[in-house]
């Protein structure tokens, strides 16, 4: 069975960083891209990274270039979001989502953790 | 960027047909992704590739794609499919995924 539990979230201040962890199981990470997808409160969903099954390829959402870096360690089944530099706008439910194997769609999603950003 | 527009909301009375739609430039090009969210649970996905259903989803849910509308259909809807609809496609010109705004199903 396809897992994904994102951990991490919780309250920080402007400009204070966060690093969010999704461990996966019932799949191999590193065959299939993933991402971070988030929901500020009452909004729709935003993309905000993602990075291929070879993790060559990592594109980020222009709101959060240069502040937030995708990463994994295949050894501990684990995808990660550090984010830098946090904004009051950052304030979402953060979900990591596996893409499907063949098309460009979010197959399985964690239940998401809450990223607060307030003084 | 590219650019997906859905109506915020639309409304149905049960047993009628819910159509969403979800505009782009030159949308039929791409593949367009459906996905359902109830209140406080993570989206699920409702069709992929316009029309492909997953398994678990009934057949009352149908997908269309051409020109600049894709369209999400829901026949026979129930007070179950109440929940937030969101298009989905990947941009090839960024690379990035994107997002309509989504549009609240409201069962009446």
């Amino acid at each position: 069975e396809v897992q994904l539990v994102e951990s991490g979230g919780g309250l920080v201040k402007p400009g204070g960083s966060l690093r969010l962890s999704c461990e996966v199981s019932g799949f191999t990470l590193t065959s299939y891209t993933m991402n971070w997808v988030r929901q500020a409160p009452g909004k729709g969903l935003e993309w905000v990274s993602s990075i291929s099954r070879s993790a060559t390829y990592i594109y980020y959402a222009d709101s959060v270039k240069g502040r937030f870096t995708i990463s994994r360690d295949s050894a501990k089944n684990s995808l990660y979001l550090q984010m830098n530099s946090l904004r009051a706008e950052d304030t979402a439910v953060y979900y990591c989502a596996k893409f499907s194997g063949s098309y460009d769609y979010f197959d399985y999603w964690g239940l998401g953790t809450l990223v607060t950003v307030s003084s | 960027s590219y650019v997906l527009t859905q109506p915020p909301s639309v409304s149905v009375a049960p047993g009628k047909t819910a159509s969403i739609t979800c505009g782009g430039d030159n949308i039929g090009s791409k593949s367009v992704h459906w996905y359902q969210q109830r209140p406080g649970q993570a989206p699920v996905v409702v069709m992929y590739y316009d029309s492909d259903r997953p398994s678990g989803i009934p057949d009352r849910f149908s997908g269309s794609n051409s020109g600049n509308t894709a369209t999400l259909t829901i026949s026979r809807v129930e007070a179950g499919d109440e929940a937030g609809y969101y298009c989905q496609v990947s941009d090839s010109s960024s690379d990035h995924v994107v997002f309509g705004g989504g549009t609240k199903l409201t069962v009446l």
